[in-house]
């Protein structure tokens, strides 16, 4: 099946500090990722879309200037938490669209812990 | 926009039994309709999809309902086994390759020995 890897899987860093994530689907072009955020034990937060190429589109209380994302290719996205707060700690995954249909696959996370 | 509610929030089924997770959506363009199985601390995985032209799918052990009049499907594991073990979430999309999926809150389904 398809394949999306995010990097880093653990980031483990101080208050003020600004950390990025990567996305990128292997073997095959997303016009679209989304970007969530998990809490322990809760359901997945869609934060924003990327799409290829546009300004991603960020959802109600996600502050775009804290959560930037850039969609410059049709296989990578980045999320870069800007600042780091200890509240930003958290689970971040990305998901892809497969260009040819609409089937979604995600990367395998990444664990944020702001000091 | 759309909303989906997912019940029960946890779900504890003896090993062999059946396990059946619930959910309702809101919004009637919505027509694409996967479930997601998602083990502790790795990616959701994508077990099962169905679209609103079908009203049943099932793949072995797990299939999927859907009734768009009340705009409501639910999954249904039969013989369960301990590595059914995980939280499952439902979601509803218009299925345009662009358009958001939203997910349920989740149902965290225990498989008792």
């Amino acid at each position: 099946g398809a394949v999306v890897s995010q990097h880093p899987s653990r980031v483990i860093c101080k208050s003020g500090t600004s950390v990025k994530i990567e996305c990128r689907s292997l073997d095959f072009q997303a016009t679209t990722m989304f970007w969530y955020r998990q809490f322990p034990k809760q359901s997945l937060m869609l934060m924003a879309t990327s799409n290829e190429g546009s300004k991603a589109t960020y959802e109600q209380g996600v502050e775009k200037d804290k959560f930037l994302i850039n969609h410059a290719s049709l296989t990578l996205s980045t999320l870069t938490v800007t600042s780091a707060h200890p509240e930003d700690s958290s689970f971040y995954i990305c998901s892809a669209h497969m260009r040819t249909n609409e089937k979604l696959f995600f990367g395998s996370g990444t664990q944020l812990s702001v000091l | 926009g759309e909303n989906v509610e997912q019940h029960p929030s946890t779900l504890s089924v003896q090993e062999g039994d059946s396990a059946v997770i619930k959910c309702t959506y809101s919004d009637s363009a919505s027509n694409y309709f996967p479930w997601y199985k998602q083990e502790l601390g790795k990616r959701p995985q994508l077990i099962i999809d169905i679209r609103s032209n079908v009203g049943e799918k099932k793949d072995q052990r797990i299939a999927v309902t859907l009734n768009k009049t009340a705009k409501h499907f639910s999954l249904h594991i039969t013989e369960t086994q301990p590595e059914d073990s995980a939280v499952y979430f439902c979601a509803a999309s218009t299925g345009n390759r662009d358009d958001k999926i939203i997910f349920g809150k989740g149902t965290r389904l225990h498989i008792l020995p």
